[in-house]
């Protein structure tokens, strides 16, 4: 396990289905982000967690966006009643705290579109 | 919360010169401040970062620099190649402890350089 590694790659789904993306993040790292890319724009935050624990999320993750680490290793990200602006690339990155203290690794993504 | 403003949001070069982008950020209390490369269809790759108890710092043809006074921060590439034509994003982010170190993005500059 040299990188951090999101599935499905591609996901296409009909307005109002459910969907869930899965993150593995870098083996032994502690902090495990969400971000949510769309076309031209930079990564936005929507939520992280140290192990198990989620300590943050971001005013952007509604009600119908939940996450989970359920053992402090690998992370989903479920999207329920998806709608046409749910359409984008949601990436995930680890980080080890107290290695290089900051730098986060990403993951290639799992890009989202909703029809 | 953190906002982190971009600019140009493209520069064309002409290969052997050099690329320079800005970004300013809000918050005084961010102390580290990384850029990512992302090209097309990839995940963002961490390039160079630099902390707050440092002005500048150099590897190999990038370089970032630091004015923590003025609350921005700069990208220099030097001797630009066309592998160098990707987007670049800039970030920022508080102490570990206080903001769990997610990342605020700028907008991206698409770089081109051409031969």
């Amino acid at each position: 396990d040299t990188g951090v590694s999101q599935d499905p790659r591609h996901k296409i789904t009909k307005r109002g289905q459910n969907v869930t993306f899965r993150c593995d993040p870098i083996s032994e790292h502690n902090r495990l982000y969400w971000y949510r890319q769309t076309l031209g724009q930079g990564p936005e935050f929507l939520t992280y967690f140290q192990n198990e624990a989620q300590l943050e999320k971001s005013r952007l993750l509604s009600d119908r966006f939940s996450a989970e680490r359920p053992k402090g290793s690998f992370s989903t990200l479920e999207i329920q009643r998806t709608e046409q602006g749910d359409s984008a690339m949601y990436l995930c990155a680890s980080s080890l705290v107290a290695h290089r203290g900051d730098e986060q690794f990403f993951g290639p993504g799992t890009r989202l579109t909703v029809l | 919360g953190e906002n982190v403003e971009q600019h140009p949001s493209t520069l064309s070069v002409q290969e052997g010169d050099s690329a320079v982008i800005k970004c300013t950020y809000s918050d005084s209390a961010s102390n580290y401040f990384p850029w990512y490369k992302q090209e097309l269809g990839k995940r963002p790759q961490l390039i160079i970062d630099i902390r707050s108890n440092v002005g500048e710092k150099k590897d190999q043809r990038i370089a970032v620099t630091l004015n923590k006074t003025a609350k921005h921060f700069s990208l220099h590439i030097t001797e630009t190649q066309p592998e160098d034509s990707a987007v670049y994003f800039c970030a920022a982010s508080g102490s570990i402890k206080a903001a769990g170190n997610k990342l605020t993005f700028g907008g991206g500059t698409r770089v081109l350089v051409k031969p």
